[in-house]
């Protein structure tokens, strides 16, 4: 089915461990974005990119980084992991020439840090 | 500083009665906005939006008001339905400001409909 496809669901880190947490779209979709939801917080952007090629910071990008492989994927990696980045992290697409600026989430990915 | 607010945390309604979900803003440059419905381990999915140039759209149950004067909009689902218990979070996007028309989320309102 068309869509936003993350791996892993779900993965534990020890504090100081890097990882890579992976996005696909199959929708053609120009724009790819990455949040993470926290109890209370609601959906806080990270990184975006507008175009392949391009990325740029959100309002949460500290601790992180991105990479947009080519225009179906977008990667984001946490260089070395510390509690405060448990959270639940949701990729999403969305391409504004159809004239939806809706975006498509993700199943998410549950990462825990102990 | 908070551009999207969902100000109530949570809403318990009867099946069959209405729920209203409400959602302000503070930057007027907002021009789209969309009301998403997230699942629990699910990721949030679209339900309903409206440009700044109109003040309703309707889907079926769903219903979004915009009050542009108050910077106010509201979701209304009628009849409400046990499925209808989510998170609903409220967005807004500037479509042609500088932020490339990304999307500003509230924090979210947990709605339970009880049978």
């Amino acid at each position: 089915n068309a869509g936003v496809t993350q791996t892993p669901k779900f993965q534990v880190l020890k504090t100081g461990q890097s990882m890579t947490l992976q996005c696909a779209q199959d929708m053609n979709h120009n724009s790819m974005y990455w949040y993470r939801q926290d109890p209370g917080m609601g959906l806080r952007l990270i990184y975006y990119s507008a175009s392949e090629g391009t990325t740029d910071k959100g309002e949460v990008p500290n601790g992180y980084n991105v990479s947009r492989l080519n225009k179906r994927e977008f990667s984001l990696r946490l260089e070395s992991a510390a509690p405060s980045q448990t959270s639940v992290y949701f990729c999403a697409s969305r391409t504004i020439q159809t004239g939806n600026y809706g975006y498509t989430f993700g199943s998410g990915t549950r990462l825990t840090v102990v | 500083d908070q551009q999207v607010k969902q100000n109530s945390p949570s809403l318990s309604v009867q099946e069959g009665r209405i729920s209203i979900l409400n959602c302000d803003y503070t930057n007027s440059m907002f021009d789209y906005f969309l009301w998403y419905k997230k699942y629990p381990a699910e990721g949030p999915t679209f339900l309903i939006s409206i440009s700044s140039i109109k003040d309703k759209n309707e889907d079926g149950r769903f219903t979004v008001f915009l009050n542009k004067s108050a910077k106010h909009l509201s979701l209304h689902i009628v009849p409400s339905q046990p499925g209808d218990s989510a998170v609903y979070f409220c967005a807004a996007s500037a479509r042609y400001g500088g932020s490339q028309g990304n999307l500003i989320f509230g924090k979210g309102t947990k709605l339970s409909v009880k049978p």
